[in-house]
């Protein structure tokens, strides 16, 4: 069954403290995303990955990485850096970039 | 600078009428499109796409509609039922690249 797993649902942090996010893909798709979406906004991006070992800043890369070892695998650590990290996190992937992205069902981040 | 405009927030329709949902964009490069629905605390489904070759394109009970001159487009969806309640959002992209989302318009539809 394929699809794009992110875990955990809920994630809760102190402030100060870096998080990982976990998204793993198993439909073989080449591109990878991560979005950012807060409340009466649309999605933003926050990071792309084209190919493995390599990706690109998105439009709120700031306080945010991410690494690509393998396909399947596009991890975002959340720094503490990132000055508002509570949101709701969503992982996608497409066959390329360009085509249509399917997401994961989400990660909401709170930092207190 | 928002490249893809959803300017309605929300919309409220009655069950078994038509929900015309609107997004306009800035950026003439962009040519393929996309709409997307989502539910609270799911990420959102793939619906249906458009490419600037195209005026229109049906699937179902979802028709999407592009005025590349206006930078326009618009989707259908006919009969409208409780279960398309969601929230949706359009998605724009040039050449390949990046896609840009609309801010989301959330339907309602009435039983």
């Amino acid at each position: 069954d394929g699809g794009i797993t992110q875990s955990p649902k809920y994630l809760f942090r102190k402030e100060g403290q870096n998080v990982t996010l976990s998204c793993e893909q198993n439909l073989n798709h080449d591109a990878m995303y991560w979005y950012r979406q807060d409340p009466g906004q649309g999605l933003r991006l926050i990071y792309y990955s084209q190919i493995v070992n390599d990706f690109q800043k998105g439009d709120i890369a700031e306080g945010y990485s991410v690494s690509r070892e393998k396909k399947e695998s596009f991890p975002l650590t959340v720094t503490s850096a990132q000055k508002n990290p509570t949101a709701f996190y969503l992982c996608a992937s497409s066959t390329f970039t360009g085509y249509e992205q399917y997401f994961g069902p989400g990660t909401r981040l709170t930092v207190t | 600078d928002q490249q893809v405009k959803q300017n309605s927030p929300s919309l409220s329709v009655q069950e078994g009428r038509i929900s015309i949902l609107n997004c306009d964009y800035t950026n003439s490069m962009f040519d393929y499109f996309l709409w997307y629905k989502k539910y609270p605390a799911e990420g959102p489904t793939f619906l249906i796409s458009i490419s600037s070759i195209k005026d229109k394109n049906e699937d179902g009970r979802f028709t999407v509609f592009l005025n590349k001159s206006a930078k326009h487009l618009s989707l259908h969806i006919v009969p409208s039922q409780p279960g398309d309640s969601a929230v949706y959002f359009c998605a724009a992209s040039a050449l390949g690249n990046q896609f840009y989302f609309g801010t989301g318009t959330s339907l309602t539809v009435i039983p």
